[in-house]
């Protein structure tokens, strides 16, 4: 499969700091990275759309000015989490799509944010 | 309505038997494709298996093997010869046929393997 790279495993903040999350793809370019959220014992919830060079789509109930997402290169995008809140504690995971092997996507190794 | 819906939140099977997970979807784009993903506790988003919505026959890939009934909408998951390994949540998921490619996951299922 590819290699994707998803950038820091676990982090810890205090509420009110912000936190930036680096998704890399490092054996295919990505015009497209989803990003999507996890909170346990529940399922994975997209949050946005970005597509490199322009601006991010999101999703219905995420706000954008909270979750500032950067695509500024095809194997590089990053989530970041403003002023953060107890409430944006969770797991946020990438995917960037491979246009060629589209018969299966990949997924980051996953950021657990912990925000006290 | 829910586009993927997984109706098991847990499941037991004993060590060396096959399982069934279940998943049923709703879509009117004819086409589209239905994913499997294992996620372990660590939370990787491990891949199993794909079938394409005019995929004439039914997906396999080792001990996994996709029960696709289409006039029913389901994509059942079968896991044979079951390995403690196999302990974790598996999500299914589809990708509608248009431009968006975006994945939208059922609620997931957790397995337990017993020894």
């Amino acid at each position: 499969g590819a290699v994707v790279s998803q950038h820091p495993s676990r982090v810890i903040c205090k509420s009110g700091t912000s936190v930036k999350i680096e998704c890399r793809s490092l054996d295919f370019q990505a015009t497209t990275m989803f990003w999507y959220r996890q909170f346990p014992k529940q399922s994975l919830m997209l949050m946005a759309t970005s597509n490199e060079g322009s601006k991010a789509t999101y999703e219905q109930g995420v706000e954008k000015d909270k979750f500032l997402i950067n695509h500024a290169s095809l194997t590089l995008s990053t989530l970041t989490v403003t002023s953060a809140h107890p409430e944006d504690s969770s797991f946020y995971i990438c995917s960037p799509r491979d246009t060629v092997r589209d018969t299966e996507a990949f997924f980051g190794q996953g950021t657990r944010l912990t925000v006290v | 309505a829910q586009k993927i819906t997984q109706t098991q939140p847990g499941m037991f099977v004993q060590e060396k038997e096959a399982v069934t997970l279940d998943c049923t979807y709703d879509t009117s784009d004819p086409s589209y494709g239905l994913f499997w993903y294992k996620q372990p506790s660590s939370g990787e988003m491990i891949f199993l298996i794909y079938q394409g919505s005019y995929d004439q026959q039914n997906a396999t890939e080792g001990r996994y093997s996709l029960n696709f009934q289409k006039a029913r909408k389901s994509a059942n998951l079968v896991i044979s010869a079951s390995q403690l390994g196999d302990s974790a949540m598996y999500f299914c998921a589809m990708r509608e046929g248009d431009s968006s490619y975006k994945l939208i996951f059922g609620s997931g299922t957790r397995l337990l393997v017993r020894p």
